[in-house]
């Protein structure tokens, strides 16, 4: 299975800063296949990017993703108070897909 | 908007068979376009990939539950479900359903809301 690590595990920021989010693979990953959630308590995981630098649909430009074959991240230009909330990156590309670990990113 | 919701027994006993069924609204669940997938999170750990369906039948499931899961489709009913045996305390954790964002796009667009399933006596 591919492992993917997510850095930091938490984030301690203030609005109106940038969030630089890293996720790291153990075997490449095509770039097409990666996608970002982010995930607020008691609620579902919703799709940020996919395909690594997509955004998905009502996603603000704020967001946007980097990266290919093993390094990829997550940047939030300028956080707002919606966006303190937990994010995970996931490889679809290679059977089974696979998921981060997860950063927080909290108030500071 | 597709929409989907989760429903089933929140108990469930130990080496017992845990059974989700996942309603879809909002679209049809007959199109062969999209997968339609089960994805876990236990209590304060991250997200499981359980494994996904098209609506022909073709399934793949996560190798590391494969021998106990299966997910099977009712297009009449618009509906999936997850059937997941001998669970053991270690199954304890919010199962969502999630559909393909995209036919071209197998990244999870779509989720339901979660249901908790608590294994125990």
């Amino acid at each position: 299975d591919i492992v993917l690590t997510q850095s930091p595990g938490t984030l301690s920021l203030s609005p109106g800063e940038r969030a630089t989010l890293s996720c790291r693979a153990s075997q490449s990953v095509s770039s097409s296949f990666l996608a970002w959630y982010q995930q607020k308590p008691g609620q579902a995981p919703r799709l940020l990017m996919y395909g690594a630098y997509s955004r998905a649909t009502g996603i603000p430009d704020r967001f946007s993703g980097s990266g290919s074959g093993t390094d990829f991240t997550l940047t939030i230009s300028r956080l707002e108070a919606e966006d303190f909330a937990m994010y995970y990156c996931q490889q679809y590309g290679i059977s089974p897909w696979t998921f981060g670990q997860g950063t927080k990113v909290e108030i500071k | 908007q597709v929409q989907l919701q989760e429903s089933g027994p929140g108990l469930v006993k130990p080496s017992q068979t845990l059974s989700l069924t996942c309603t879809v609204s909002g679209g049809s669940i007959s199109s062969d376009d999209f997968y339609w997938s089960w994805v876990r999170q236990p209590a304060g750990k991250g997200l499981e990939w359980i494994g996904r369906i098209l609506p022909s039948g073709r399934t793949n499931y996560n190798p590391s539950l494969e021998s106990r899961v299966t997910i099977s489709i009712d297009t009449s009913k618009n509906q999936f479900s997850l059937k997941l045996s001998s669970v053991t305390a270690a199954d304890t954790a919010v199962y969502y359903c999630a559909r393909d964002r995209a036919y071209f796009d197998t990244s999870l667009g779509y989720w339901g809301q979660g249901t908790l399933v608590t294994v125990s006596s």
